[in-house]
């Protein structure tokens, strides 16, 4: 299965923009690239996914890099509320298959007030 | 509302004793899985099915067991053989699709404690 790389944790300031990265460097041509945030003692919740082109949500933006190895998740205006770990992972669209989903430990994002 | 629902939220249990997990959606979804958390870790996929009376081994399926009777509802069974059970156990689904691109709705989670 494809992996991906995260940082441990990042630190942002309320209200200024929060860039997370993740490395997927052995992504398939049919992978699609994921992120999920968990709260403390909360279920995982989706926030974005995209395939080759930069996408964009209310909650959030993914910019994919052109060779796909590699993307970010924006988080244009960071809040208290955005304090969670943030995983990225793939998912192959491919066929009848629905892969295994592995999340990694993702990034600690620490906001301060 | 759609969703799903892991119950109990908070379960105790003796060394020695099996444990059944609940979770049931009503969401329509074909997959569904089973995840384990341990403090301050990721999470770690035990169990998944694809469709009703199959199921698959995850990474850490050693310990536990899993059926899928019905198509919304996939217990989880950690039995004895679990050497360290207590962990928060997480339940997410998704719908089939050709393009496989859906997102995973998660439960809330059930918080196992082995005395």
């Amino acid at each position: 299965d494809a992996k991906t790389t995260q940082p441990n944790s990042m630190e942002s300031n309320e209200e200024e923009p929060v860039h997370l990265p993740c490395n997927h460097s052995t992504i398939s041509g049919t992978d699609y690239i994921h992120w999920y945030r968990q709260l403390p003692s909360q279920g995982p919740e989706y926030v974005i996914h995209g395939l080759t082109s930069n996408v964009n949500n209310r909650m959030a933006s993914l910019a994919i890099a052109e060779d796909r190895k590699s993307s970010t998740l924006i988080l244009h205006r960071a809040t208290l509320r955005d304090a969670a770990v943030y995983y990225c992972i793939l998912r192959d669209k491919g066929g009848t298959s629905y892969g295994k989903l592995t999340f990694g430990q993702g990034t600690i994002l620490t906001v301060h007030p | 509302d759609g969703g799903i629902t892991q119950s109990p939220k908070y379960l105790f249990r003796k060394e020695g004793q099996n444990v059944t997990l609940s979770c049931e959606q009503n969401l329509n979804h074909d997959a569904m899985y089973w995840y384990r958390q341990d403090p301050g870790q990721g999470l770690r996929l035990i169990y998944y099915s694809q469709i009703v009376n199959d199921f698959q081994k995850g990474d850490i399926a050693e310990g536990y067991s899993v059926s899928r009777e019905k198509k919304e509802s996939f217990p989880l069974t950690v039995t004895s053989a679990q050497k360290n059970p207590t962990a928060f156990y997480l339940c997410a689904s998704t719908e089939k699709g050709g393009r496989n691109t859906g997102e995973l709705f998660f439960g809330e989670g059930s918080r196992l404690t082995v005395l």
